[in-house]
């Protein structure tokens, strides 16, 4: 099946600092990766939407200035917490959509990130 | 996407069938139900999607109804692994775009 990672798999940061976090496919390319938040007892809240080789798209409310996102590749998506600070500690999650070749199950999740920032 | 309507926990016990249910009451022609997992901090799971025909695989079965504005998701025989927060979300399918959560319903596996 297909397999997408996630780099690291927790973080600890201090605030003001900035946190890269890499989401990866391992077997398939993804045109299209998404970007979850999850706060605790909460669902999953989409951030952004992002296609390799263009801009990525915010959902309402996300500062794109502090939240970078970069597709530069069918396999890397990487997320860029600007200037963390306490409020942003939190559970990120990517997804991957497939390309081509599956006609069942079209996104696949990352095992997740979880930032917390002193 | 339709919106869907689910309990907010239900608890099972250990080899026992788990039944989750599912309204969509406004689910549309060519929206499918996808049902997701998500065991405590980790990534969702995809467990089962279908459009009207009753659908089985591996981990789960899933029944909709003839009018399809409910499903319900059936683990046949409930482990402890099952313990997680099951999603139900309509959705069409094809096409990428993101998938939206709800609460889901938070099942607990009783040993």
């Amino acid at each position: 099946g297909a397999v997408v990672s996630q780099h690291p798999s927790w973080v600890i940061c201090k605030s003001g600092t900035s946190v890269k976090i890499e989401c990866r496919s391992l077997d398939f390319q993804a045109t299209t990766m998404f970007w979850y938040r999850q706060f605790p007892k909460q669902s999953l809240m989409l951030m952004a939407t992002s296609n390799e080789g263009s801009k990525a798209t915010y959902e309402q409310g996300v500062e794109k200035d502090k939240f970078l996102i970069n597709h530069a590749s069918l396999t890397l998506s990487t997320l860029t917490v600007t200037s963390a600070h306490p409020e942003d500690s939190s559970f990120y999650i990517c997804s991957a959509s497939v390309a081509s070749g599956y006609s069942y199950n079209e996104q696949f999740f990352g095992p997740g990130t979880r930032l917390t920032v002193l | 996407d339709a919106k869907t309507t689910q309990p907010t926990s239900m608890d099972c016990a250990e080899g026992r069938a788990a039944n989750l249910p599912c309204n969509h009451s406004t689910i549309s022609g060519n929206e499918y139900v996808y049902w997701y997992r998500q065991i405590h901090s980790q990534g969702p799971q995809y467990i089962i999607h279908g459009l009207k025909n009753n659908e089985t695989n591996e981990m789960a079965s899933l029944i909709i109804t003839e009018d399809r504005k409910s499903s319900t998701l059936i683990l046949p025989h409930a482990t402890l692994r099952d313990t997680a927060v099951y999603y139900c979300i309509g959705r069409s399918s094809g096409s990428a775009r993101q998938l939206t959560f709800g609460s889901g319903t938070q099942l607990t596996v009783l040993p």
